[in-house]
């Protein structure tokens, strides 16, 4: 079974500064893992992904997230956040073996404070 | 490209009562999908459509609930009879191949009464 832990449920940083959402998996194989983003009110937002290679991503509005295998982890970071990326971040994995559902962490409460 | 729709964007029913949701997918986008976010909790997956077959519903969480895909288009999500409990966020989502980004709709938000 595939599992995510998102073990904050919220993340308070000041506008400007660094922020880090934590993300660690379980999977039997090699994972595909996600982060999705939503405002209130609103669907989930792709924001990046890995898939194979570099273990840093890029994803949009400035975002990147590293993937480390030895601590499966996959943490997702902005060198200074704004008041905008206030919002609900989830992270998701998928094992690459055969068919496998996209599971979906329990999502981080991300503030960003003026 | 349009991008994933989702009808109604909320809805408010007794309990009860009968409701049907609807997902229109990215066009050219075999794979659908059906997940479910009740308040404060994580998303969870429902079922998943290939074209105009399930390929995975063991996320469905009873015979209340009947999902289908006519002819590999759009899909629809009954409930019914809808209880408290099935009060939620209902995504739909969609992808062009298992392992693509899957790319979420707006979602469809239930209240039961």
């Amino acid at each position: 079974a595939q599992s995510v832990a998102q073990p904050e449920d919220q993340v308070n940083v000041a506008e400007g500064n660094p922020l880090t959402v934590k993300c660690t998996y379980s999977v039997s194989g090699n994972p595909y893992l996600f982060w999705y983003v939503q405002y209130p009110n609103r669907g989930l937002q792709f924001l990046l992904k890995y898939i194979t290679g570099d273990n840093l991503v890029k994803g949009s509005y400035g975002f990147e997230a590293e993937f480390n295998k030895s601590q499966t982890s996959f943490h997702l970071k902005k060198p200074s956040a704004l008041v905008s990326d206030s919002a609900l971040y989830f992270c998701a994995v998928r094992d690459r073996r055969g068919y496998q559902k996209v599971t979906f962490g329990i999502g981080t409460k991300l503030q960003v404070i003026p | 490209e349009a991008g994933v729709t989702q009808f109604p964007s909320h809805s408010v029913i007794e309990k009860g009562q009968t409701v049907t949701l609807r997902c229109d997918p990215i066009s050219g986008h075999d794979n659908l999908y059906w997940y479910r976010r009740v308040m404060g909790k994580e998303i969870k997956f429902l079922l998943h459509f290939v074209k105009e077959s399930k390929q995975d519903e063991s996320g469905m969480p009873n015979n209340r609930f009947l999902a289908e895909r006519t002819g590999g288009t759009y899909s629809t999500l009954k409930v019914q009879p809808a209880e408290l409990e099935d009060s939620g966020v209902y995504f739909c989502a969609s992808s062009q191949d298992v392992g693509h980004t899957i790319y979420f709709g707006e979602g469809s938000w239930l209240t039961v009464v």
